[in-house]
């Protein structure tokens, strides 16, 4: 069975603080993504990773980075955590071949609250 | 216009009924189709992809329509563990990226 793990399910932050979350996935997936999925929008991607060291935006990156050093572990950063950032975010993870191309499999989210 | 666009629901629906969702798509050049499964509070899991020729697992088929840009999931004898929201995602030609539409959320009760 595929596995994403994410760090943390719940984390409180205060306004201002820089925060890591972290995901890591143990089936050599090429792929990993960052949401955050908030009421009544959906599932929206931060940033995306097809390989080490590389990494694209997606469609609301601004207040995010992210950093890839292992195939296995892709980080989401908040360098200044704002009240707007309360969310919760959920990583994944997916393979470029074969059938199970383009399917995502997800970690079990970190609920973040910034204060 | 949303990329993937859903009917939020709720659906109420009681045990043993057949219930249909669609979900429409934007993007023409889409290439691969799916149906999520999220429950409460808990992360999307994969329910089914969808083929061109439509597919069934169990009590859940699937259908794409392509000339129309419409996918549907029906799911017939709904269980009370049928519960939860349901998303459509779409993958567009040459990404790897999924596009989730916001999920539309089935209740069923005894």
């Amino acid at each position: 069975d595929v596995k994403v793990t994410q760090s943390s399910r719940y984390l409180v932050k205060r306004t201002g603080e820089k925060v890591f979350l972290e995901c890591v996935q143990d089936m050599d997936h090429e792929n990993m993504f960052w949401y955050r999925q908030d009421p009544g929008l959906g599932l929206r991607l931060i940033y995306f990773s097809y390989d080490v060291k590389m990494k694209e935006k997606g469609d609301i990156p601004e207040g995010y980075s992210v950093s890839r050093e292992k195939k296995e572990r892709f980080s989401l950063i908040l360098e200044s955590a704002s009240t707007n950032q309360t969310s919760m975010y959920l990583c994944a993870s997916s393979g470029i071949q074969g059938l199970a191309k383009n399917i995502q499999y997800f970690g079990a989210g970190t609920r973040l609250s910034v204060l | 216009r949303k990329e993937v666009e859903q009917d939020p629901g709720p659906f109420n629906v009681p045990e043993g009924a057949t219930v249909a969702f669609n979900c429409t798509y934007s993007n023409s050049a889409s290439q691969s189709f799916f149906w999520y499964r999220q429950d409460c509070r808990k992360e999307p899991k994969l329910l089914m992809s969808v083929y061109s020729s439509g597919n069934e697992d169990g009590r859940f088929t699937a259908q794409l329509n392509r000339a129309s840009q419409y996918i549907s999931l029906l799911i017939r004898d709904s269980k009370l563990s049928d519960s939860a929201t349901y998303l459509c995602v779409v993958a567009w030609t040459y990404t790897d990226k999924l596009i989730f539409g916001t999920g539309t959320r089935l209740q069923v009760f005894p």
